[in-house]
């Protein structure tokens, strides 16, 4: 049972790179997210997806862009990386919203120098 | 917007203790909450997931409580073991796709 796959596991970007991270899970959910955790701040959504081909913004989504053109597949891009990007990004899926678990991800630990 | 907050932050506590973890949320109009753990490097663990009409949830040594009404609920672990030291992270979900809002966790260390 994969559950939730993240990739990569970790990375070290420079101020001013882009990259992507990919999300797959196999669960046939409909509901994707992504998070950043941070120390003292928590957990905090950056965007989602209630299915495929769609995306919106959750509480702190600048600097970042997703797509969702697999209903299994949830691709988080950073297009030009900052400092304050460095964080633990988690990505989680549901099948209901609400009504069903959110599962997890292990997570992806990205440093930005 | 909805808050949520755990306390204690942190608990320390000699093996075989029962201890209860609390959770507190300013917006009544939740559809569920979902306790999870997480080690440290590590993704979280769905727990228990009481939906907003249940009172409470148990799962082996685990019981979750909801009061919805007064924005309340509680995490029982009963006979604790070092193996349940972790990071326990409570969190909200109003309905729709607005994502879970999650407190800032309590850090629990079962002393052997």
């Amino acid at each position: 049972n994969a559950g939730v796959t993240q990739t990569p596991k970790f990375r070290v970007l420079k101020t001013g790179q882009s990259m992507t991270l990919l999300c797959a899970q196999d669960m046939n959910h409909e509901y994707m997210y992504w998070y950043r955790q941070d120390p003292g701040m928590g957990l905090r959504l950056i965007h989602y997806s209630v299915g495929e081909g769609t995306t919106a913004k959750g509480e702190v989504p600048d600097g970042y862009n997703v797509s969702r053109l697999k209903k299994q597949n949830f691709l988080l891009g950073l297009e030009s990386a900052a400092p304050s990007q460095t964080s633990v990004y988690f990505c989680a899926s549901s099948n209901i919203a609400g009504a069903t678990e959110a599962f997890f991800g292990q997570g992806t630990r990205l440093t930005v120098v | 917007k909805q808050e949520v907050t755990q306390i204690p932050a942190a608990l320390s506590v000699p093996e075989g203790e029962n201890l209860v973890l609390n959770c507190s949320f300013t917006d009544s109009a939740i559809y569920n909450l979902q306790w999870f753990r997480q080690d440290p490097g590590k993704g979280l663990t769905s727990l228990l997931l009481i939906q907003s009409s249940q009172r409470e949830q148990t799962s082996g040594r685990l019981n979750a409580s909801l009061d919805k009404s007064s924005g309340r609920s509680t995490l029982y672990i009963a006979a604790s073991q070092p193996g349940d030291s972790a990071t326990y992270l409570c969190a909200v979900i109003r309905g729709g796709a607005d994502g879970l809002t999650f407190g800032k966790g309590t850090h629990l260390i079962i002393q052997p």
